[in-house]
């Protein structure tokens, strides 16, 4: 069966310091990869989406980059972090583009940026 | 383009009360269309899907109907639960397509 990764699961991190969460899939090959935030209260935001190694898309221009090294592994990184980073991340994958497919999440970190 | 909306929150009901939450769309095409939840602290999980018109998706109670004259997939449930409580988003996904799109949310809590 699939399953989806996402660590850490609380992060607490000082204003300009670095960011790197990692979400690996297993069980399934060339997944469609997302990150999304939800801060407080709010509804989801969609980040970054992959549909294959190197391949990323982004939504919303910011100081946040993502990569995928490997076809399983999406990264979510930051050189320096803003008290607006702040949040709920989310990560989750789906397959194909053929209608009806079913978007699985992860557990999500909670980011706090002091 | 593509979006959902959905009916504002948050909802407070009374256990073994009925529940509806609005959810309209938006899309090109013929979207598939899903209720996910969310309790707290965790991520989102599928709760229910259709994939096309006048189809029924169910699941623990919950049920939601693909309204193609009326772009609209409302989550219903004829008794809720205190462990109902949770946020709930709607969401589409084109076809074909694999950005999916979702509505901001609706918080409900259910008391005693």
């Amino acid at each position: 069966s699939q399953t989806i990764h996402q660590w850490p699961a609380t992060l607490v991190q000082p204003v300009g310091s670095p960011l790197s969460l990692e979400c690996t899939v297993e069980g399934t090959s060339n997944p469609n990869l997302y990150w999304y935030r939800q801060a407080a209260g709010r509804g989801l935001q969609l980040l970054f989406y992959s549909v294959g190694i190197g391949q990323i898309s982004s939504e919303v221009p910011q100081n946040l980059s993502a990569s995928r090294p490997q076809d399983r592994q999406f990264i979510l990184s930051s050189k320096k972090l803003l008290l607006s980073d702040s949040g709920f991340y989310l990560c989750a994958w789906s397959v194909g583009s053929s209608g009806g497919n079913i978007q699985y999440f992860g557990a999500g970190t909670r980011l706090s940026v002091l | 383009g593509n979006s959902v909306t959905q009916m504002e929150g948050p909802v407070t009901l009374s256990e073994e009360a009925f529940l509806t939450i609005n959810c309209t769309y938006t899309a090109t095409g013929y979207p598939s269309l899903f209720w996910y939840v969310q309790y707290p602290g965790e991520g989102l999980q599928l709760l229910l899907k259709a994939t096309k018109a006048d189809d029924k998706g169910s699941n623990k109670g919950f049920e939601a109907t693909y309204r193609k004259e009326t772009t609209s997939f409302h989550l219903e449930k004829g008794s809720v639960q205190v462990s109902d409580s949770a946020v709930y988003f709607c969401a589409l996904t084109p076809l074909p397509g694999n950005q999916f799109y979702f509505g901001t949310g609706t918080s409900l809590t259910v008391i005693p």
